[in-house]
């Protein structure tokens, strides 16, 4: 069964770096999402896309962050200058045609920043 | 402000009994809900999906939908050791122009207990 896979699995930054965070979701699925859990946290939305362009973001997703879907296969967030509070596991998520159906995960990446 | 409560537990139940986890959610708007488990230090995996009101079975589990009440549940019978995790309720809304996302609980940790 396809799964979604990220990379890294974990990421150790200083702050005020850049981390781009990648994602290949499943083929053929047209929704992408990226969700973020703080320890001990809920999970959180922070962006959608489809069609090649941002459909949605939550006020998390200010403008140190942006997505990408480059080469029609990978689907990276990128956070420009990291913040301490910015440490979490990232979440990548995507779905088929509809947009109702079930989002599946991939397994994360879990940033630190110092 | 999109908001889905969950009893944050512990829940514990002995091996075999049924576990019962309930959430309540803001959104009159949203159509579908899911159920997913989350290991510790892992992502959400999906294990229901429910649209319509009223019961769906899949195996051990069966999710309950009450829109009049905005409530939803999750039953497991015959629980078993490896069922211990939190379970995240998350409902999906919809803001036009594929814009979807999820909202989550904080999630109810079950423990069963042999």
């Amino acid at each position: 069964e396809p799964e979604v896979t990220q990379t890294p699995s974990h990421q150790v930054t200083q702050m005020g770096q850049e981390v781009i965070l990648r994602c290949v979701p499943i083929s053929n699925h047209l929704y992408f999402y990226w969700y973020r859990q703080i320890l001990g946290q809920k999970v959180e939305f922070l962006v959608s896309f489809y069609n090649n362009e941002i459909s949605e973001k939550s006020e998390i997703f200010d403008d140190q962050f942006s997505v990408e879907r480059p080469d029609g296969s990978n689907f990276t967030l990128k956070i420009r200058s990291t913040k301490l509070e910015d440490s979490a596991m990232y979440f990548c998520a995507n779905n088929p045609g509809t947009g109702e159906d079930e989002q599946y995960f991939g397994p994360g990446t879990r940033l630190t920043v110092t | 402000q999109k908001e889905v409560e969950q009893n944050s537990g512990p829940l514990s139940v002995p091996e075999g009994a049924i576990a019962s986890l309930n959430c309540t959610y803001s959104d009159r708007v949203s159509q579908s809900f899911f159920w997913y488990r989350q290991y510790s230090g892992k992502s959400p995996e999906l294990i229901m999906s429910i649209y319509s009101n009223g019961d769906k079975e899949d195996g051990r589990f069966t999710a309950q939908l009450n829109k009049a009440s905005q409530y939803v549940s999750l039953l497991i019978r015959d629980s078993q050791p490896s069922d211990s995790a939190t379970y995240l309720c998350a409902a999906l809304s919809y803001s036009g122009a594929g814009s979807y996302q999820l909202t989550f609980g904080k999630g109810t940790k079950l423990s069963v207990i042999p």
